[in-house]
């Protein structure tokens, strides 16, 4: 079965700190990757998504990922965290189904 | 662009009763809707996909007549559960493509949720 694994349950950095949060799946087909960030009380947004070209990929608020498909990976990176970006945040695939399939979600707190 | 709102926000209702939740996309029109289901600190899980004028796909394991959903029409899609219990308590979240978008046009826009609370 398809699944999204991600590593990290709770990650607490303090402002200014780098972030790295891992994002595994398994699926062999041609699969759309997205981060999605869910602050606290409010609906999920959307930080950015893989279709195709260019691996790296930016999106808003700072944050980029990766794509690499040989480690069926889509790491999300943001190189100096601040307090509002505290929130939990999903990788999620979407197979040729058209279905998205999310990973448990990982919640990062920053400290100022 | 591309809003979803769902209501109500919140609801606690008694052990047997139903409950009707509903999403809608403000801007635009949705053929497709999907209804995901959250529990506390995991992940969201799909429960079924709504087809405006046809019937809902089912996830395996998800009881059709326990979580009626109808799309009646291109911006509203509701979620009724049936007979409600305390385990159904948790948190509803509705989304929408827009087809009418070339750029978004494999993306979910998401609505806030629903928080179900059953006694």
């Amino acid at each position: 079965a398809q699944s999204v694994s991600q590593h990290n349950h709770h990650v607490i950095l303090s402002e200014a700190a780098s972030l790295e949060l891992g994002c595994n799946y398994s699926y062999g087909g041609t699969v759309n990757l997205f981060w999605y960030v869910q602050y606290p009380g409010q609906h999920l947004q959307l930080l950015l998504k893989y279709f195709s070209g260019d691996p790296l990929v930016k999106g808003i608020k700072g944050f980029e990922a990766e794509f690499i498909k040989s480690k069926f990976s889509f790491n999300l990176r943001k190189p100096s965290v601040q307090w509002s970006d505290t929130a939990e945040y999903f990788c999620a695939v979407k197979n040729q189904g058209g279905k998205l399939i999310f990973g448990q979600g990982t919640e990062l707190s920053v400290k100022p | 662009g591309a809003v979803v709102s769902q209501h109500p926000s919140r609801v606690i209702c008694k052990s047997g009763t139903s409950v009707k939740i509903e999403c809608r996309s403000l801007d635009f029109q949705a053929t497709t809707m999907f209804w995901y289901r959250q529990f506390p600190k995991k992940s969201l899980m799909l429960m079924a996909t709504s087809n405006e004028g046809s019937k809902a796909t089912y996830e395996q394991g998800v009881e059709k007549d326990k979580f009626l959903i109808n799309h009646a029409s291109l911006t509203l899609s509701t979620l009724t559960v049936t007979s409600a219990h305390p385990e159904d308590s948790s948190f509803y979240i509705c989304s929408a493509r827009d087809p009418g978008l070339a750029e978004t046009r494999n993306e979910q826009f998401f609505g806030p949720g629903t928080r179900l609370t059953v006694l």
